[in-house]
C-alpha cells in the first residue's frame, strides 16, 4: 500500500515545453513537500506546502487538501531541470511518506 | 551553516562487517530521520528520534541499530552487514511540527559484497 503516488513516473520533454508532474496521497497530512534529487546528488527541497500554491522561480506548486492532490509544474523547462522529483507528505505524527519519483529528462 | 552533514559518502562492506553512518546537523532540529532508497521504491524509514536520547523504529528497522546521544547527532549501525542492505542511505533532519521543513543529507552509497 503506497500512502503517496505520482504520476508519472517517467517524463521526457523538450526544452522550453511546460511540465506538470502530479501527486496523490491518502493519509491525512500537515504538509506535502516536493524534493529535488538529481542523478549522483542529494535531495533537496523545493517547496513545502499547507495549502494553497507557492511559486519559486520557474516552479510551481499547487496542493488541493480537499482532493488530496498536489501538482508540481515547470515553466520554460530547461535540461538543467532533468532530475528526479519526489513528492513527500509529513501526516500529523511528524512521519514523512514519500512517493518512488517522477524521473524528468529535458532535451535540448 | 553546513546543513545536514552524512559520513562516508561511499563504503563496500563485505557480508558480516559492521560500520557506523554518521549524520549530523547544525540547525538545532529535534526529529532526525535515517532512510533507504532502492531503485523503484520511494524512500523507506530505518529508524527516526524525536530528539535526544530517543530512538524508534520505522518502516524497515531490521538489521540496523541507531543512536542519538547528541542531538545534533543521528548515528545508524549494521551490526554483520547483508548484501540485501546494499542501497543509498540518506538522513534527513527536521524541526517538527505543522511548518515543518526537511533537510537531507547528501547520501551514502553502501555497497555489501
Amino acid at each position: 500500500k503506497n500512502e503517496v503516488e505520482q504520476s508519472p513516473q517517467n517524463l521526457t520533454a523538450q526544452e522550453g515545453e511546460f511540465i506538470t508532474i502530479n501527486c496523490s496521497y491518502s493519509v491525512g497530512i500537515s504538509a506535502l513537500h516536493w524534493l529535488q534529487q538529481h542523478p549522483g546528488g542529494g535531495i533537496v527541497s523545493l517547496f513545502m506546502l499547507s495549502s494553497g500554491k507557492k511559486k519559486h522561480g520557474r516552479l510551481i506548486a499547487t496542493i488541493n487538501i480537499q482532493e488530496k492532490h498536489s501538482s508540481l509544474h515547470i515553466t520554460a523547462s530547461h535540461p538543467r531541470d532533468s532530475a528526479v522529483y519526489i513528492c513527500a507528505v509529513l501526516d500529523s505524527g511528524n512521519q514523512f511518506y514519500f512517493g518512488t519519483g517522477t524521473s524528468l529528462t529535458v532535451i535540448p | 551553516n553546513a546543513g545536514v552533514t552524512q559520513t562516508p559518502k561511499f563504503r563496500v562492506l563485505k557480508t558480516g562487517q559492521s560500520m557506523t553512518l554518521l549524520c549530523a546537523q547544525d540547525m538545532n532540529h529535534e526529529y532526525m530521520y535515517w532512510y533507504r532508497q532502492d531503485p523503484g521504491m520511494g524512500l523507506r524509514l530505518i529508524h527516526y528520534s524525536v530528539g535526544e536520547g530517543t530512538t524508534a523504529k520505522g518502516e524497515v528497522p531490521d538489521g540496523y541499530n541507531v543512536s542519538r546521544l547528541k542531538k545534533q547527532n543521528f548515528l545508524l549501525g549494521l551490526e554483520s552487514a547483508a548484501p540485501s542492505q546494499t542501497s543509498v542511505y540518506f538522513c534527513a533532519s527536521s524541526y517538527g511540527g505543522v511548518s515543518t521543513e526537511a533537510f537531507f543529507g547528501q547520501g551514502t552509497r553502501l555497497t555489501v559484497v
